[in-house]
């Protein structure tokens, strides 16, 4: 089993809809996560990050935690053209005193004008 | 300033050549990471020094040699690579994780790397 899944998409929404990401892991001792977008040809760009069980707003992204399940999500609402990306779900470790973070495959998103 | 700086921004070698690429910050972060992602895939952690000391080796091969001079600065020494090294190499770096809070990554734009 991987440490963390996504569906690697493409997950295809038209535009002014809500885009519904989803990550899952494996270890349950996992306490931070992070979603980043990757343009192609680009570098990771941080979103968001979630370390509490709930919600997290920011402008039109809500990142969601549910850590019984093991899941973690990501919705942005009123999706644009823009938004189309590679989502990366990340889980963070730390391993000999130093941080890990581990990736998913991504979920490639397109908003469909 | 919120930047992580990457040179140079392509680099094209042979599988004799020694290249280095460089990575910068000024945001007094003390955690510095060099990741490698080939095309459609996820980045995969290489190396992570921490107060300028290597704190993880992700068993990368020894043609791969990472140097952190002070605490702005990595560098990633390269020698004798293959053309599956070619890919393209990300520079991050966040605080500590001991300092609290989300000590966030903040990923470089990348060094596209190809071995001919």
């Amino acid at each position: 089993q991987k440490e963390v899944e996504q569906n690697s998409g493409p997950l295809s929404v038209p535009e002014g809809a809500i885009a519904s990401l989803n990550c899952t892991y494996s270890d349950r001792g996992s306490q931070s996560f992070f979603w980043y977008r990757q343009y192609s040809g680009k570098s990771p760009e941080l979103i968001m990050f979630i370390y509490s069980n709930g919600d997290k707003e920011d402008g039109r992204f809500t990142a969601q935690l549910n850590k019984a399940s093991q899941y973690v999500s990501l919705l942005i609402r009123d999706s644009q053209p823009s938004d189309s990306a590679t989502y990366l779900c990340a889980v963070r470790s730390i391993i000999q005193g130093a941080q890990k973070l581990v990736f998913g495959q991504g979920t490639r998103l397109t908003i469909n004008p | 300033d919120t930047e992580v700086t990457q040179t140079p921004k392509h680099l094209v070698m042979g599988m004799t050549n020694k290249k280095s690429l460089k990575c910068e910050q000024h945001m007094g972060h003390r955690a510095m990471y060099w990741y490698k992602q080939k095309a459609k895939k996820p980045p995969e952690l290489m190396f992570v020094y921490s107060y300028e000391k290597l704190s993880i080796n992700e068993s990368v091969p020894s043609r791969f040699s990472p140097e952190c001079p002070n605490s702005s600065l990595l560098n990633l020494h390269l020698h004798a690579l293959q053309p599956e090294d070619s890919a393209l190499y990300l520079c991050a770096s966040s605080q500590e994780w001991t300092s609290g809070g989300a000590n966030e990554q903040f990923f470089g734009p990348g060094t596209r790397l190809t071995v001919l």
